[in-house]
């Protein structure tokens, strides 16, 4: 059980396009999904937090009008990155937290890699 | 706020061998405990987690960990490691009110055969 699917993994775009990541909870409701950026051999570091149904809430430093996030339902969240350009290239990783689950416990995606040329 | 720290980034072993991947955690409240695996390319997986009761819990793959909080600490163990565990780990911890993570900067275990 709690399963969280990603997609695409990957995708490459040209500069100034955007970009549209799914974050899907395929076997729990999701009332919390978190995004993470990964850079290569680092750390994961969350980028914003969003609640079904409500605004996410992001973390310092992270440009609102660049990624927005969209929690619409209980299993789907998306990430759009607006006007990709090639410092957006990363992994991009999210995971969920939901109903019948410890409030901590938190499953992830297998993550989407962006390049952006 | 919390932090976490890694104390090793990378941990070299041979097959069969026991290894220890060590975390230290702060926080000012009640703590929960991960232990989390990517192999390369992939998100999280979740090997084992201590959310309350007994300090020793047991994940998947083998692995182990115990929490131990007057030195707050929560290493993760395994007898018996193989060459399929080689991967990058993270620990992280939670508490408080706002249902986030903080991840510690990894460690990277290499297995040789």
């Amino acid at each position: 059980g709690a399963v969280v699917s990603q997609h695409p993994s990957w995708v490459i775009c040209k500069s100034g396009t955007s970009v549209k990541i799914e974050c899907r909870s395929l076997d729990f409701q999701a009332t919390t999904m978190f995004w993470y950026r990964q850079f290569p051999k680092q750390s994961l570091m969350l980028m914003a937090t969003s609640n079904e149904g409500s605004k996410a809430t992001y973390e310092q430093g992270v440009e609102k009008d660049k990624f927005l996030i969209n929690h619409a339902s209980l299993t789907l969240s998306t990430l759009t990155v607006t006007s990709a350009h090639p410092e957006d290239s990363s992994f991009y990783i999210c995971s969920a937290r939901g109903l019948g689950l410890h409030p901590y416990e938190q499953y992830f995606g297998p993550g989407t890699r962006l390049t952006v040329t | 706020a919390q932090s976490v720290t890694q104390l090793d980034s990378q941990v070299p072993v041979f097959e069969e061998a026991p290894v220890e991947l060590r975390c230290n955690y702060s926080s000012s409240v009640s703590v929960y405990l991960f232990w989390y695996v990517q192999y390369p390319n992939q998100g999280l997986q979740l090997l084992l987690k201590y959310l309350s009761g007994s300090t020793l819990v047991k994940g998947i793959n083998g692995f182990e960990a115990e929490f131990n909080k007057s030195q707050t600490s929560f290493h993760l163990r395994k007898p018996s490691v193989h060459i399929s565990d080689t991967a990058e780990y993270f620990c992280a911890v939670g508490g408080g009110s706002n249902y986030k993570l903080t991840f510690g900067k990894g460690t990277l275990l290499t297995v040789n055969p």
